[in-house]
């Protein structure tokens, strides 16, 4: 695609819910990052793929988070037990290679935890 | 560790005005590359620039240019004569060689007012 796609753009969910956030890249770029911005903060690292397989996923905050990219192109972002913490921007890039060639960005998926 | 600072939360100024946006960063690193990012209203960052740490010239692209000192740690962004669409969070980032992930500062909102 033309950019970097993040659906959906806004999610509203109850606390303890799992939810999944989907990124869809620009085609042929092998590497992929999800980022989460807090109100008012920068963004955080969460998770790297380069291919199908997470070269780094040290960002990732505990265990109720998980990411995948089966196909080596779209990503999802899974969240268990949602907690009213996980409340934040979701954001989602991809390169042709690692962050040094520049990064894309989608527009994010903004998390509501209620 | 990497950190980035970027101690100015709001800036406000008058179009035309000139604005520097700072950013000082620590990294134990000896190769490190340095970014900025600009986030409109929209959500979506924007990549502005990237400089490594061997390159310390100075840059002016358009209405932008950057003051990068190793001496000083610091990776200071100017916007010459400002415009309204120039309003938004700017993102100074740090990354090591591997350019996996990035660090970034909390940022800076910048107010161009008509």
């Amino acid at each position: 695609g033309a950019g970097v796609s993040q659906t959906p753009s806004n999610k509203v969910t109850e606390k303890g819910k799992y939810v999944e956030l989907r990124c869809d890249p620009i085609s042929g770029h092998t590497a992929l990052y999800w980022y989460r911005q807090s109100l008012g903060q920068g963004p955080e690292f969460l998770i790297y793929f380069q291919g199908t397989g997470a070269a780094d996923d040290s960002g990732l905050p505990n265990d109720r988070f998980f990411a995948v990219r089966p196909e080596g192109s779209v990503s999802t972002l899974k969240i268990q037990r949602t907690e009213r913490g996980d409340s934040a921007v979701y954001l989602c890039a991809s390169s042709s290679g690692t962050a040094l060639y520049g990064y894309t960005f989608g527009s994010g998926t903004r998390l509501t935890v209620v | 560790a990497q950190k980035v600072t970027q101690a100015q939360t709001e800036i406000s100024v008058v179009e035309k005005e000139d604005v520097t946006l700072d950013c000082v960063y620590e990294t134990r690193d000896t190769t490190y590359y340095l970014f900025w990012y600009k986030q409109p209203p929209s959500g979506e960052l924007v990549f502005l620039i990237r400089r490594n740490s061997f390159d310390e010239q100075n840059e002016i692209s358009g209405r932008y240019s950057w003051n990068f000192q190793k001496s000083t740690s610091s990776f200071n962004l100017t916007i010459t004569a400002s415009q309204v669409v120039d309003s938004a969070v700017y993102f100074c980032a740090l990354s090591g060689t591997s350019g996996s992930r990035l660090t970034f500062g909390e940022g800076t909102q910048l107010t161009v007012n008509p």
